[in-house]
């Protein structure tokens, strides 16, 4: 069975203090690694796709990293703002569709 | 600027009524998504529809309903046979190029009273 799961369920950092979220990822054929940003309220907005082992994105402070089995996303020294919820999703060759499965995210706070 | 619409923002329902949230794109995206999101669980899909006149159910589509008469809009109704409808509800378009992610609007919290 295809399934998701995001690591650790939150996380409470200092500002400046740099970590990782996990997402590891059983799937049969991966189209497609997603990462989203979710604010209270409001819907997920896109961060980055992934489509192979060893590929690496970079945006601002995130950088994201994928395996064959999971992929990280680092937060290097983040600020207040960084403060979300941040979702991991993937995308199975097997859907024939665009459906995604999604992991329950990482509630992230960063405290000034 | 491109994007898609939801609406309301938030809606309650009383017992035994339905309620239509409604979703608008104009990013010319030919797939449109429900999900629901409860709190401690991933996003469930509800129904997904690749095509005007045409739509599949999802994972938990009991209770809900949905048509695809335009592709811009792709609106869901709640009907009274679903029996846990409080949660947030979110609407996602993508294009025919499956890796550029979904877009999402901006949510409906829907609560009933």
């Amino acid at each position: 069975e295809d399934q998701v799961t995001q690591s650790p369920e939150a996380l409470r950092l200092q500002e400046g203090e740099s970590s990782s979220l996990n997402c590891s990822y059983t799937v049969s054929g991966l189209r497609g690694l997603f990462w989203y940003r979710q604010d209270p309220g409001k819907g997920p907005e896109f961060l980055f796709t992934l489509y192979s082992a060893g590929e690496e994105k970079e945006k601002e402070r995130l950088k994201a990293t994928l395996t064959k089995k999971e992929s990280f996303l680092h937060i290097t020294a983040p600020k207040p703002e960084d403060s979300a919820t941040y979702l991991c999703a993937v995308q199975p060759y097997a859907s024939g569709t665009y459906k995604y499965i999604f992991g329950t995210g990482t509630r992230l706070k960063v405290l000034a | 600027d491109g994007g898609i619409t939801q609406s309301p923002k938030y809606l309650f329902r009383k017992e035994g009524q339905n309620v239509t949230l409604s979703c608008e794109q104009n990013l010319n995206h030919d797939a449109m998504y429900w999900y629901r999101q409860d709190p401690g669980q991933g996003l469930r899909l509800i129904y997904y529809s690749q095509i005007v006149n045409d739509f599949q159910k999802g994972d938990i589509a009991e209770g809900y309903s949905v048509s695809r008469e335009k592709k811009e809009s792709f609106p869901l109704t709640v009907t009274s046979a679903q029996k846990n409808p409080t949660a947030f509800y979110l609407c996602a378009s993508s294009s025919g190029v499956a890796n550029y992610g979904y877009t999402f609007g901006s949510g409906t919290r829907l609560t009933v009273v």
